[in-house]
């Protein structure tokens, strides 16, 4: 696609309830990042996918975070028993090539979580 | 991992007049962007700049590695360059470390 699209862009989750946010990344994008931004905060990594391969998952918060991108292209966070706590932007970024090599990384507009 | 700094945290520009943001990184770097958030809170990509000074219309920016800091630098502000600016800064491609950014309000 033309951009990296994110669904749903807002949701409200009673606490308890399990919830998937899905990243559709630029076609042909090898790398895909999570990050989580809290209100008035910078974005924080949560994990790093290269094509389907989960190369990086240090900045999930708890066992309660999961992501997949088993063919290589959509991606889907779950978060599992959300708490209160886990209210913020989920961000979802892709870029074209790998490693350290110089890569422009394109954002998406987020999905909007709130826990009530 | 990498500490980013940015400065200031808030800036208020009338229109018309430049500024120059500011991030501070704690370790070497191989990629470094800017990034502009929007009030609908999307991250536009301004700049990828590991070093050297780029431009891009009223904006440029530049990055001295050798001494850990990058500057972004606005010039004749229009209220549309209003929201926050992040620098994210990586050695690895893998993880992009942000700093907490510099929100700008540019007044008619």
């Amino acid at each position: 696609g033309a951009g990296v699209s994110q669904s749903p862009r807002y949701k409200v989750a009673k606490r308890g309830q399990d919830v998937a946010l899905r990243c559709d990344p630029i076609s042909g994008h090898v790398s895909l990042f999570w990050y989580q931004q809290a209100l008035g905060q910078g974005p924080e990594f949560l994990t790093y996918f290269q094509n389907e391969a989960q190369l990086d998952k240090s900045g999930l918060p708890s066992d309660r975070f999961f992501a997949e991108r088993p063919e290589g292209s959509v991606s889907t966070l779950k978060i599992q028993r959300t708490q209160q706590e886990d209210s913020a932007v989920y961000l979802c970024a892709s870029s074209l090539g790998v490693g350290r090599v110089g890569n422009t990384i394109y954002f998406g507009e987020g999905s909007w979580l709130t826990v009530v | 991992g990498i500490q980013v700094e940015q400065s200031p945290p808030d800036l208020i520009l009338q229109e018309g007049a430049n500024s120059t943001l500011r991030c501070n990184f704690s370790d070497s770097v191989n990629n470094l962007q800017w990034f502009h958030q929007n009030p609908w809170g999307q991250l536009i990509n301004l700049f990828y700049i590991p070093s050297g000074t780029k431009q891009n219309g009223r904006l440029s920016a530049t990055t001295v590695a050798t001494e850990r800091y990058s500057l972004l630098y606005i010039s004749s502000s229009q209220t549309t360059d209003s929201g926050v600016y992040f620098c994210a800064a990586s050695n690895t491609g893998n993880q992009f470390y942000f700093g907490t950014g510099t929100s700008l309000t540019v007044i008619p």
